[in-house]
């Protein structure tokens, strides 16, 4: 099954700006917007965001995500050594009736 | 404590078949959607199956439809998916993943590998 489009890794400075993109289609972030997930090495997921910036209790406000057509993004402020981490994203596809993943974005703080 | 606890991974040979299982405690599983979702190694994740609240509705992803079968049983709070016809391509982690608007929890994993 077709998925969502992530760039494979970005690098960032401390205390900086990262923006990370995931694009789909209008079946899938296009319609219902998309999830973002974190994974440290060794650890399950954990979720960020979901329908593009809704975000679970205990998440950080350094953390928001936005949609422009069919592209969702994430952008994290004032960067973290413990943002280092990969980061995933997904949606349904109303389409494939099955949900898909990007193939994730490795974040390097520098 | 709100958590699910997945069982049931370990090796097996090629065109062997495996049923992992996913214990949840701490809330209403009976009210949920539940997903199975896995991680070959060094790979991203790859949505493998889920199940609507009342163990009727079901759906499988391309790559596992006809060799996997995803159910569960609410009264004793656990979810399964029955694996056969494994495949090397089958190898990787299987994580057990509530839906509450999203993923909100998620298991710690149970390994599979299909090697001879």
């Amino acid at each position: 099954q077709a998925g969502l489009t992530q760039p494979p890794s970005v690098s960032k400075g401390l205390r900086q700006t990262a923006t990370l993109t995931c694009t789909g289609n209008s079946n899938n972030v296009g319609n219902q917007g998309a999830t973002w997930l974190q994974q440290h090495q060794g650890h399950p997921p954990r979720l960020l965001s979901y329908r593009n910036n809704n975000r679970p209790s205990g998440i950080s406000e350094r953390l928001s995500a936005s949609r422009s057509g069919s592209t969702s993004s994430l952008t994290i402020t004032g960067l973290q050594p413990e943002d280092e981490a990969d980061y995933y994203c997904s949606a349904w596809d109303s389409s494939l009736t099955a949900w898909v993943f990007g193939g994730g974005t490795k974040l390097t703080v520098l | 404590e709100v958590q699910l606890v997945e069982s049931g991974g370990g090796l097996v040979q090629p065109g062997g078949s495996l049923r992992l299982s996913c214990a949840a405690s701490g809330f209403s599983f009976s009210n949920y959607w539940m997903h199975w979702v896995r991680q070959a190694p060094g790979k991203g994740l790859m949505w493998v199956a889920h199940i609507h609240s009342d163990g009727v509705t079901t759906s499988h992803a391309d790559s596992v439809r006809g060799r996997f079968t995803i159910s569960r049983d609410n009264a004793k709070n656990t979810l399964y998916v029955q694996m056969n016809s494994l495949r090397a391509e089958d190898t990787a982690v299987y994580y057990c993943v509530r839906e509450e608007e999203s993923f909100d929890l998620w298991g710690q994993g149970t390994l599979v590998t299909v090697s001879s």
